[in-house]
C-alpha cells in the first residue's frame, strides 16, 4: 500500500538553528499538509499546500515556518531559528484531491530542540 | 472555532469486550469525519472516513457512526483484542473544501488479555 515517507525519524537541534523536515507524499496525491503534535497535546494543523502554493495555514504557521516542493516528489517544512517550544512530532500528510478523499499520514519526525 | 472532544480520555477493558468511543464537535458544518489510530511514538493510521452525507462506515470489527446535526460520532469496536491497544483519534474536516483537520485529544485504549 502506498505510504507517505518522512525523514529523519528523529532530529535533535540547537536552539536558534534552522531545520528542514522532509516528506515524500504518495505519488498521485495533489494536496499536502503538515501537522504537529506537542507531547501530551492534540494534533494541530500547520499548513496545506496545493498547486505549488499554500492553500491554507494556521495561526501557528508564522514567518518562522516555510514549505516548499523543490521537485516532483519531495515536500519540505523549514523551521528557522528554532525555539524550545518547537519540540514536537511533525507529521506530513497527503490526499488525492482534498480531504474529501481522506488523508494518509507519514510516521512523523520527532524534533527535539535543546 | 471548531472544537473536538473525545470521551473517555482512557479506557481499559478485558479482551473480547465490545466497546464504544465517543467524539463530539461544536460546529456541524463539517466536510467529513475520520477516525485514526496512533500507536506510541508512531504516526496516524486511518481507520474509517465518514463523509458528511453518510451515517456510518464499517471495516471489519470497526463501525463508525455520524450524527452531524447533534455533532456526534461513535467508534464501535467489536470483540476487542490486545492488539487494539492504542490511542484513537477523531478528526473533522471543516468547511467546503475540508482542507484542515481538527483533532480531538484522543482516547487511550488498553485491552487486557
Amino acid at each position: 500500500e502506498p505510504e507517505v515517507t518522512q525523514t529523519p525519524s528523529h532530529q535533535v537541534t540547537q536552539m536558534g538553528q534552522e531545520v528542514i523536515l522532509r516528506c515524500v507524499p504518495i505519488s498521485n496525491h495533489l494536496y499536502f499538509y503538515w501537522y504537529r503534535q506537542i507531547l501530551g497535546q492534540k494534533v494541530e494543523f500547520l499548513v496545506s499546500f496545493y498547486n505549488n502554493e499554500i492553500s491554507e495555514k494556521s495561526e501557528i504557521f508564522d514567518d518562522q515556518f516555510s514549505v516548499e516542493r523543490p521537485d516532483g516528489s519531495n515536500f519540505t517544512l523549514k523551521i528557522r531559528s528554532t525555539k524550545l517550544e518547537d519540540s514536537a512530532m511533525y507529521f506530513c500528510a497527503s490526499s488525492p484531491r482534498f480531504s474529501g478523499d481522506g488523508y494518509t499520514f507519514g510516521s512523523g519526525t520527532r524534533l527535539t530542540v535543546v | 472555532k471548531q472544537e473536538v472532544t473525545q470521551i473517555p480520555a482512557a479506557l481499559s477493558v478485558p479482551e473480547g469486550e465490545n466497546l464504544v468511543l465517543n467524539c463530539s464537535f461544536t460546529d456541524s458544518a463539517i466536510y467529513n469525519l475520520q477516525w485514526f489510530r496512533q500507536d506510541p511514538g508512531k504516526g496516524l493510521t486511518s481507520l474509517l472516513l465518514i463523509q458528511s452525507s453518510q451515517r456510518e462506515q464499517t471495516s471489519g470489527r470497526l463501525n463508525a457512526s455520524l450524527d452531524k446535526s447533534s455533532g456526534r460520532s461513535t467508534l464501535y469496536i467489536a470483540a476487542s483484542q490486545p492488539g487494539d491497544s492504542a490511542t484513537y483519534l477523531c478528526a473533522v474536516a471543516e468547511g467546503t473544501s475540508g482542507s484542515r483537520l481538527t483533532f480531538g485529544e484522543g482516547t487511550q485504549l488498553t485491552v487486557n488479555p
